[in-house]
This record gives structure tokens, C-alpha cells and sequence, in this order.
């Protein structure tokens, strides 16, 4: 079946340091990958995604690239800043049915002033 | 629209209760979903409607567990005789029915089972 996995957090950076998220993910046929956001109480936000290999996605300065070759997703920030504290979650669909995901479990992370 | 909003957004109830969580969704999305995630995880499947069908069911949905989507619309969840481990967040979410598509997520609602 469809899994995801993300490094294990908590990630703890300062304000403007490089932010890498790693996700790597197993899946039949060519799906759709994802990242959500994810604030304190509050439900998912979708972030970024792409639906097919080499695909960048991008959003608030945040990028993935779609790694066919690696099964890879991994999100990147250049500076990240205290407002992106939240819980990140790689996810993968079936690209004819976004609604039905495989989440990983999650990479808290913390920015310090 | 306001996007997908789920009513309410926390339930504290007694072990052995029944418990109803409502989800509206995008109005011209007809995909509903219903997720579970608890404290540290990702949100895990539980079921999905197309309009009013039920079209899939995981088996994580254990038979106390029931939703419905009546007239392809707003979908309930229902929980009956709740047990202590169906404490977590209940996420709803909504979509089209398009290849390459997105879908929007509710806030959720936060079950705690005392």
C-alpha cells in the first residue's frame, strides 16, 4: 500500500536559517504529492503541490520538487521566520481522487527570534 | 464561500455516549471526506462520499462509527457508545471531482472522551 515518511522532528531553527523537510514516500502508478500546514487547533492548510515528476511547487517561499528517481518531496525555505512555527505533513494521493491521502506524521518545527 | 466548516469544534463527552459531528463543505465540491487524527500523527482515512454515495470505507470505521451525506450536501459522523481511544481530531475536507485536484480541509472537531 501507499506510505509516506517524514524526518522525525521536533525541528528547532532560528529566525532566517535554511529550513529542509525530508519526505520520501512508497506508492503505486504516479501520484499526487502534497504539504500541509498545520497551525495549533486548527486544520490542515495545503501549502504546496505537485502532480507529476520534476514538478516544483512553491508557496510563501517554501518549494518541493517532485523526485520521481528518489521518491522524495522535500520542502525547503530559504529564511525561514517565527511565523512558520507549525507541524509540516507530507501527503500522496491518487491523482483522480486528491481527497483520499496518505499523510506522514508530521515535523513539528519551532523558529526562534 | 467560507470554505469547508465543521460544527463544532469541541466535544467533551462521557464514555458510552453518542456523539454527531456535522461537516458543510465548498458548495460546488461534491467529494466529502472524513479523517481521524490523533495527538502526534498524521490524519488517517476513515471514509469519503461521492454526492450522496458512500464509495469507500476504511477499516478503521468500525461499526459504531456511521456517516452519512443525505442529500449529497452537508455529511454527519456519528459515533455511538464512544470509548476513550475515539478521542482525537475529526478533520472533514471537500473537493471536485477533477484529475490533479486539491483538497480543502476543515478546522476539525476535537473529541475528548472522559
Amino acid at each position: 500500500g501507499n506510505s509516506v515518511t517524514q524526518m522525525e522532528g521536533p525541528v528547532t531553527l532560528s529566525e532566517e536559517a535554511f529550513l529542509t523537510i525530508n519526505c520520501t514516500y512508497t506508492a503505486t502508478g504516479y501520484p499526487s504529492l502534497f504539504w500541509y500546514v498545520q497551525y495549533p487547533g486548527e486544520g490542515l492548510q495545503l501549502l504546496l503541490k505537485a502532480t507529476k515528476a520534476d514538478d516544483k511547487g512553491s508557496n510563501k517561499g517554501f518549494e518541493a520538487t517532485y523526485r520521481k528517481e528518489t521518491t522524495s518531496f522535500h520542502l525547503e525555505k530559504g529564511s525561514v521566520q517565527v511565523s512558520d512555527s507549525a507541524v509540516y505533513f507530507c501527503a500522496l494521493s491518487d491523482n483522480t481522487n486528491a481527497g483520499k491521502s496518505t499523510f506522514g506524521d508530521g515535523t513539528t518545527l519551532t523558529v526562534k527570534p | 464561500d467560507t470554505g469547508v466548516s465543521q460544527d463544532p469544534r469541541h466535544k467533551i463527552t462521557k464514555r458510552g455516549q453518542n456523539v454527531t459531528f456535522r461537516c458543510d463543505p465548498i458548495s460546488e465540491h461534491n467529494r466529502l471526506y472524513w479523517y481521524r487524527q490523533t495527538l502526534g500523527q498524521g490524519p488517517e482515512f476513515l471514509t469519503y462520499f461521492q454526492n450522496e454515495a458512500q464509495l469507500e470505507k476504511s477499516r478503521l470505521l468500525s461499526d459504531r462509527f456511521s456517516a452519512e451525506r443525505p442529500k449529497g450536501s452537508f455529511s454527519t459522523l456519528e459515533i455511538q457508545r464512544t470509548e476513550q481511544g475515539d478521542s482525537a481530531m475529526y478533520l472533514c475536507a471537500s473537493s471536485l471531482e477533477l484529475a490533479n485536484t486539491e483538497a480543502f480541509f476543515g478546522q476539525g472537531t476535537r473529541l475528548t472522551v472522559v
